[in-house]
């Protein structure tokens, strides 16, 4: 199975700073299949990205995805307080899909 | 809008199984046929797994390797829910399971997710 490796496994960062997040893929993966999703405590996953870069509805702008082959990045612009949470990839283009274990955004 | 809700938290003894369903709202019938659901589960303070899947039109259901054998995955179309059944549970099967549709390429909407605690 296709294993996602995100790094940090903790960013811890101030409001109004920049957020880099990494996922590794151990195998190329196709950019249409890889999202990126928010979590945070008691709550459901909430899809941020889909196919590497493209905003699900209602997502601010701050928040943007790049990446190919391997290589995938998540970045918020300037981190408001409400984006404080985990962060994960995914990816649906090898069965089965799988999921990073998560980089958690946390107060500096 | 489309929402998806699940039933509510179970305790469960060691071998014994549990039955999961997700509700789909402000949907017909027709349209709730054609999503694909799928089964994730997040064990406590760990990441997401995804279990498996169905598309209700064509009634065939996918299942990750590691719980073959062990979980079901159903719909009902005339109610617009599905169904996850895992059997066989351990202490390891402790954990939130949702159920998510996809969309294109990515899951955009999820349940509220169930608690399954298996405890003896």
């Amino acid at each position: 199975e296709v294993v996602l490796t995100q790094s940090p496994g903790t960013l811890s960062l101030s409001p109004g700073e920049r957020a880099t997040l990494s996922c590794r893929a151990s195998q190329s993966i196709k950019s249409t299949y890889l999202a990126w999703y928010q979590q945070k405590p008691g709550q459901a996953p909430r899809l941020l990205i889909y196919a590497a870069s493209i905003r699900a509805t209602g997502i601010p702008d701050r928040f943007s995805g790049s990446g190919s082959g391997t290589e995938f990045t998540l970045t918020i612009s300037r981190l408001e307080p409400e984006d404080f949470a985990v962060y994960s990839c995914q990816q649906y283009d090898y069965s089965p899909w799988t999921f990073g274990q998560g980089t958690k955004v946390e107060f500096k | 809008q489309v929402q998806l809700v699940q039933s509510g938290a179970e305790v469960k003894k060691p071998g014994s199984s549990v039955n999961v369903s997700c509700k789909a709202s402000g949907v017909s019938g027709g349209s709730f046929s054609r999503f694909t659901i799928n089964w994730v589960r997040q064990a406590p303070g760990q990441g997401l797994e995804w279990v498996g899947r169905i598309i209700p039109i064509l009634d065939i259901p996918n299942y990750t390797q590691k719980f073959q054998g062990r979980v079901t995955i159903t719909a009902d179309k005339s109610t617009s829910t599905a169904y996850m059944e895992l059997s066989g549970l351990t202490s390891d099967d402790t954990a939130i399971y949702y159920c998510a549709r996809l969309y294109r390429t990515a899951f955009d909407i999820w349940g509220q997710g169930t608690m399954v605690t298996v405890s003896s």
